[in-house]
């Protein structure tokens, strides 16, 4: 089975601007999480969608918005770049469901850097 | 409030057993994991342990959970240099697909 792929693998905005990250999950996989990772910060949960639907949300700013597509593909946008926003972007896939095994499976990332 | 702890660094010798500790504050933590992260990489995940378990073995890998002190460690036997790399410990209630991280321990293998 092919992992998750993420694209594109690096990105290099200015302030201001708005970027689209591409994630597609492990193949049968339904839900698709999205986590920030900045030294300063570490690791933050951003959201989860499930079945086309944002199932969980963390606690960032509604620039930082996402959706899944009938194929279980995922995007997520950023609108107005701040130099904050550079960070390692991870998506991380599962099968969705409750059962006690499913664990999550996590992309390359997106290096996103903002000038 | 939610939170994860790791010591940052951690240095042993090849051939040793090396041990990164994890403390975390969500009672309601059902699933505890383990990931690595190497160099310009995401996160692998290495193993993960339920909460009503106290110890799970996988090949080198020992994972030991002290529910009462909500700690968690993570022992990987005969260290090798491509076992350099962040470790992270994460926990996650298990009734959402939203894991907390630790800061992340650096583990250096010195030949």
């Amino acid at each position: 089975k092919a992992g998750v792929t993420q694209t594109p693998r690096y990105l290099i905005k200015t302030r201001g601007q708005q970027v689209t990250l591409s994630c597609s999950p492990i193949s049968g996989h339904r839900s698709v999480s999205w986590y920030q990772q900045t030294p300063g910060q570490g690791l933050q949960f951003l959201f989860e969608y499930f079945s086309e639907t944002q199932r969980n949300k963390g606690n960032f700013p509604g620039r930082f918005s996402g959706r899944q597509f009938s194929n279980s593909r995922s995007e997520m946008n950023v609108s107005t770049l701040e130099l904050g926003d550079s960070a390692l972007y991870l998506c991380a896939s599962t099968g969705g469901g409750r059962a006690s095994t499913d664990t999550q499976y996590f992309g390359p990332g997106t290096r996103l850097t903002v000038l | 409030g939610e939170d994860v702890e790791q010591s940052l660094f951690l240095s042993v010798r090849e051939g040793d057993s090396s041990v990164i500790n994890c403390t975390y504050t969500d009672s309601s933590s059902t699933y505890l994991y383990w990931y690595k992260q190497e160099p310009g990489a995401g996160l692998q995940l290495l193993t993960y342990i339920f909460s009503n378990m106290d110890m799970k073995q996988d090949q080198r890998l020992t994972v030991l959970l002290k529910k009462q002190d909500k700690h968690l460690s993570l022992r990987i036997a005969d260290t090798q240099t491509g076992d350099s790399a962040i470790y992270f410990c994460a926990e996650s209630p298990g009734s959402a697909r939203q894991l907390t991280f630790g800061s992340g321990t650096q583990l250096t293998v010195l030949p």
